[in-house]
């Protein structure tokens, strides 16, 4: 099925360790985003991209990077696990362009970290 | 930053209609949305609003903009026990680069 595909689901980390959060999308779509959820704050976003080679930062980009080689895959790296990276993260993507409004996004399912 | 606030919960019976409200900071926001978020599941588009729109209607689901107080709403006719997630507005904070500014998110809890 067509759509935004997240792995892995569910980690645990020790605090300082590093990992990739991987996220592929076989839509097409130039945008996609990571986002972080977190009780009581909605969803804030971390980094996002406009196209194979472009990145810029969200509203919370310390501790993470990211990188777009593909318009298919926008992989999320945590450089050293800390505490507070404790959440469920989301990859979304979208259309560009005119009118791209009506479509929105198209999340993932989500992977939960947990940070020890 | 910008903020979009809604309230964290809202209880009704099904079969009731529930209204879920949000307010907005950018009255310049193009589009507005409302998703739907299932236990352990990402975000479900639900539905949109153009800014020029006062109201849209699709199915059971009623969206209202008043730009002056800049406050969405989203009405469930008939809410079944199905509708229980969490409901999020968002604004399209910058069209040039397709960000969206998201709310805090309302549980909807259903009771049969």
């Amino acid at each position: 099925n067509a759509g935004v595909t997240q792995t892995p689901k569910f980690q645990v980390l020790k605090t300082g360790q590093s990992m990739t959060l991987q996220c592929a999308q076989d839509m097409n779509h130039e945008y996609m985003s990571w986002y972080r959820q977190d009780p009581g704050m909605g969803l804030r976003l971390i980094h996002y991209s406009v196209g194979a080679g472009i990145t810029d930062q969200g509203e919370v980009p310390n501790g993470y990077n990211v990188s777009r080689s593909t318009t298919e895959d926008f992989p999320l790296r945590l450089l050293s696990a800390a505490p507070s990276q404790t959440s469920v993260y989301f990859c979304a993507s979208s259309r560009t362009g005119s009118k791209l409004g009506v479509y929105g996004y198209t999340f993932g399912s989500g992977t939960r970290l947990t940070v020890v | 930053g910008e903020d979009v606030e809604q309230s964290l919960f809202l209880s009704v019976r099904e079969g009731d209609s529930s209204v879920i409200n949000c307010t907005y900071t950018d009255s310049s926001s193009t589009y507005l949305y409302w998703y739907k978020q299932e236990p352990g599941a990402g975000l479900q588009l639900l539905t949109y609003i153009f800014s020029n729109m006062d109201m849209k209607q699709d199915q059971r689901l009623t969206v209202l903009l008043n730009k002056k107080d800049k406050h969405l709403s989203l009405r469930i006719a008939d809410t079944q026990t199905g509708d229980s997630a969490i409901y999020f507005c968002a604004e399209q904070w910058d069209e040039g680069t397709y960000k969206y500014i998201f709310g805090t998110g309302t549980r909807l809890k259903v009771l049969a």
